[in-house]
């Protein structure tokens, strides 16, 4: 079975902390994204990358920050954590540019107190 | 952002009944699917669409794409307790300054009640 793992299912964080979510895909994807996603909001896309060293800002990238270093782990950083980015964070990859298909991890629920 | 509105939000219905979702937008899409995300879990696909006017069906389930590819709907026949989820639709954006993008709706949450 094809996965997406992330590292963390729940996570409590203080107000200022730097958070690291962790990410791997064992598909040999080149795409991968996180999300966050809140009730009534549905998924707003964070950052994007279509490549090892490659990131592109998404719809709402302020406060994160991305690292891709390897081809199969993609790294979502808070530099400063807010308690406006308590959510549920969601990993996904894809394969070709196109229609593809996302295949989502089961998502780390972060708050920050 | 270009919107993706979805309805309704919530729906509670008792098994053995119909119900449809709707997804729709004033932007073009090159293609649209539907994913359904269980509790604890990541969403997962169910269909893509990418013709105007194609049906796609799923056992009980029916996907239309509408004819100007603005709009699509979920038709789920005589819903069962394990239809229970969260569903949403994700628009590819065709053209403007969203091209290729994907765009979520605000999902429908479906309770099926024995």
């Amino acid at each position: 079975d094809v996965k997406v793992t992330q590292s963390s299912r729940y996570l409590v964080k203080r107000t200022g902390e730097k958070v690291f979510l962790e990410c791997v895909q064992d598909m040999d994807h080149e795409n991968m994204f996180w999300y966050r996603q809140d009730p009534g909001l549905g998924l707003r896309l964070i950052y994007f990358s279509y490549d090892v060293k490659m990131k592109e800002k998404g719809d709402i990238p302020e406060g994160y920050s991305v690292s891709r270093e390897k081809k199969e782990r993609f790294s979502l950083i808070l530099e400063s954590a807010s308690t406006n980015q308590t959510s549920m964070y969601l990993c996904a990859s894809s394969g070709r540019v196109g229609n593809e298909k996302l295949f989502f991890g089961s998502g780390t629920q972060l708050s920050v107190l | 952002t270009q919107l993706l509105e979805q309805s309704p939000q919530f729906l509670s219905i008792q098994e053995g009944e119909n119900l449809t979702v709707y997804c729709n937008s004033s932007s073009v899409f090159s293609s649209l699917q539907w994913y359904r995300q269980e509790p604890g879990e990541g969403p997962v696909l169910l269909v893509t669409v990418v013709t105007g006017g194609e049906v796609k069906k799923l056992k009980r389930l029916t996907f239309q794409f509408g004819d100007a590819r603005k709009d699509s709907s979920l038709h789920i026949t005589a819903a069962q307790p394990g239809d229970t989820g969260l569903y949403l639709c994700a628009g590819r954006h065709a053209g403007g300054t969203s091209y290729g993008k994907l765009t979520f709706g605000q999902g429908t949450i479906l309770t099926v009640h024995p």
